[in-house]
């Protein structure tokens, strides 16, 4: 069954220091897999997904095929990286594929 | 990126009633529209795609005949519930994507439906 699993409920880090934010999925396809954030009382929104392999606001992800992960890691957390992040598998490559979300991990940074 | 919008942000309803949430692509015509239901500090449940001008395919375990969902245009998908009682108070969220996004999905900003 298709499945992701953020294992971490709440992270919390001290402004500065190294982010992961692990997720791990389970899916028997070619998988498409996204990172989602969600800041207070904002809307869900795309931070990045694993085909662009982009860097945005400083956050990466590498899609580990071997291992079923896609970590979201940021070198130096920010304050306002404080926010909800959802790991979410993508069922196909396209516009109507079904998209699955992770639990989230709150991820909360300390001045 | 695209807008997705959401009505009514929130809506108190008594039991037995029924409720429509509607959600709209604001700037482009979404071809597929996902409804979500999120319970607190859980993550989102897809219960239902829908595609524009087709039924809606719900997922396993979500009532369709408690969970109208209409897609009867490229902008706009409703979703209904009917009979309402205060389990189905909860959080919807609807995505929505198009082709020309790839397999970009946009959100909107939630309803909160709250059954008494």
């Amino acid at each position: 069954a298709q499945r992701v699993t953020q294992p971490e409920k709440l992270l919390s880090v001290f402004k500065g220091a190294p982010v992961e934010l692990k997720c791990n999925y389970s899916y028997s396809g070619s998988p498409e897999l996204f990172w989602y954030v969600q800041y207070s009382r904002q809307r869900l929104q795309l931070l990045l997904r694993h085909i662009s392999r982009e860097s945005i606001k400083g956050f990466t992800a590498d899609l580990n095929k071997g291992e079923t992960s896609f970590h979201l890691k940021k070198p130096f957390a920010q304050e306002e990286d404080s926010a909800m992040y959802y790991c979410a598998l993508r069922l196909g490559y396209s516009s109507a594929s079904k998209i699955i979300f992770g639990s989230g991990t709150r991820l909360s940074i300390r001045p | 990126g695209a807008v997705v919008s959401q009505h009514p942000s929130w809506v108190i309803c008594k039991s037995g009633t029924s409720v429509k949430i509607e959600c709209r692509s604001l700037d482009f015509q979404a071809t597929t529209m996902f409804w979500y239901r999120q319970f607190p500090k859980q993550s989102l449940m897809l219960m239902a795609t829908s595609n524009e001008g087709s039924k809606a395919t719900y997922e396993q375990g979500v009532e369709k005949d408690k969970f109208l969902i209409n897609h009867a245009s490229l902008t706009l998908s409703t979703l209904t519930v009917t009979s309402a009682h205060p389990e189905d108070s909860s959080f919807y969220i609807c995505g929505a994507g198009a082709p020309g996004f790839d397999t970009e999905a946009f959100f909107g900003q939630g309803t909160r439906l709250t059954v008494v």
